[in-house]
């Protein structure tokens, strides 16, 4: 059974960097294909992708969100951590992190969410 | 980018109705679209993947058609429990993207 959660600050300041933990079961990170990607969603908003991370430790990063943005994994502890730099109140919004198997680049799996609002 | 555009925004049904969602992509995008269906609090959930494949235990009143750049999501009739927001995604090219939604709401 896939499990996948989010662990962090709930709020931070402007400016500050905020760190992002997904801590999951299920499925090894060092399968041949797997992800595991971030998505957020501000308050009543639209999803909006923000990074993946595969097995062979390739990256991709949304455009508009690279400079600020940083994924790392740790195989060994079957985590993988996101990276924000410089926040804004407009990063206000529940991040998500989920699993996507081999093939077909979907989310078959997501974490219940954690919400983060950035407010001085 | 590609631009996933979702209509209409809100589509008001009464439960046992048919219901078909559109999703259009700013260029061509194969078969890499899915959807997602996400109720109040709750994280997304995968319905489709690659047009029309459902995925595991999606009921079959579900269903997905469409090529190139524009799709649709078919409920055949509609369960109370299917009122919520939908969400169509692209995984043709970088970066992923997904549509604005189309919100389900009960007439």
């Amino acid at each position: 059974q896939i499990t996948l959660k989010e662990s962090g600050p709930t709020l931070v300041k402007p400016t500050q960097t905020l760190t992002l933990t997904c801590t999951f079961s299920g499925f090894s990170l060092s399968t041949s294909e797997v992800a595991v990607g971030w998505i957020r969603q501000p308050p009543g908003k639209a999803l909006e992708w923000l990074a993946l991370i595969y097995w062979d430790d390739d990256k991709r990063y949304s455009a508009s969100l690279k400079s600020r943005l940083t994924i790392t994994k740790d195989t060994s502890k079957n985590q993988v951590v996101l990276r924000m730099t410089r926040t804004d109140p407009v990063d206000t919004a529940t991040y998500y992190c989920a699993h996507k198997a081999r093939g077909p680049g979907v989310f078959d799996y997501w974490g219940q969410g954690i919400l983060v609002t950035v407010s001085s | 980018e590609i631009v996933m555009t979702q209509s209409p925004a809100t589509l008001s049904v009464s439960p046992g109705e048919r219901v078909t969602l559109s999703c259009r992509a700013s260029q061509y995008i194969r078969n890499n679209l899915a959807w997602y269906q996400q109720k109040p609090g709750q994280a997304p959930r995968l319905l489709i993947y690659a047009i029309s494949t459902r995925a595991p235990g999606i009921p079959a009143r579900f269903s997905g058609s469409g090529s190139g750049t524009d799709f649709t999501l078919t409920v055949s009739s509609l369960q109370s429990e299917d009122f919520a927001i939908y969400y169509c995604q692209q995984f043709n090219d970088w970066p992923i993207t997904f549509g604005q939604g189309t919100r389900l709401e009960i007439k």
